[in-house]
């Protein structure tokens, strides 16, 4: 069965600093592997995806993401940090034929100005 | 706006009363997912339907919840005899069939059952 690890449940960091929040899966077969951020009593919204396409994924609000099939790993990153981005993030990998989707327990990311 | 919608946003139940949400997804999105989420944690999947037929079933779906989408368009998630560890947020998802696609989240609904 495919599964995701999230590395660090909160995750701290300075306005303007370098964010990276950290993501392992484990599957069989080549993944889809996708990044969604949750504000406070709220949804969740796709920030990036990879479909074995390019290794290195843009998403949006300045995030991207790299998939690194030697380490198994699907790290987010942000050059620069924003108050704004304070929320909760998954990873999360895609399952099967039915699309559902396997998330890791989230990180927690708090911006300090 | 043409998004996931669900209802209601918050539920608040007495221990052992039934409760129903129901999610409206995209339109001609034929993937509907319903998932659970409690405070600290990530989404759990619980049931998944391609268009009205239910194809999945979680473990952590015991037979206290149904889940139904007639005619394949809105979907209801029913809650019978709730109790206190149902409470939770029920988070409903839609896509369109096709490996990779994004899936679209609603709001989700809270559940506090006292």
């Amino acid at each position: 069965a495919q599964s995701v690890t999230q590395l660090g449940s909160h995750v701290s960091v300075s306005e303007g600093a370098l964010v990276l929040l950290r993501c392992n899966y484990s599957s069989s077969v080549p993944p889809y592997l996708f990044w969604y951020v949750q504000y406070p009593n709220q949804g969740l919204q796709l920030l990036l995806k990879y479909t074995s396409a390019a290794t290195l994924v843009k998403g949006i609000n300045g995030f991207e993401a790299e998939f690194k099939k030697s380490e198994t790993s699907f790290h987010l990153t942000k050059p620069s940090a924003h108050m704004s981005d304070a929320a909760e993030y998954f990873c999360a990998v895609s399952e099967g034929n039915t699309d559902k989707l396997i998330f890791g327990t989230g990180t927690r990311l708090q911006v300090f100005p | 706006d043409t998004g996931v919608s669900q209802n209601p946003r918050h539920k608040i139940t007495k221990r052992g009363q039934n409760v129903t949400f129901r999610c409206d997804p995209i339109s001609e999105h034929n993937r509907l997912y319903w998932y659970r989420q409690t405070l600290g944690q990530g989404p759990e999947f619980l049931t998944y339907f391609q268009n009205e037929a239910q194809l999945e079933k979680s473990r952590l779906l015991s037979d206290r919840f149904s889940a139904e989408r007639p005619k394949g368009s809105f979907s209801t998630l029913e809650i019978q005899r709730t109790e206190q560890g149902d409470s939770a947020m029920y988070l409903c998802a839609s896509t369109l069939e096709s490996s990779g696609n994004t899936i679209y989240f609603g709001e989700g609904s809270w559940l506090t059952v006292v």
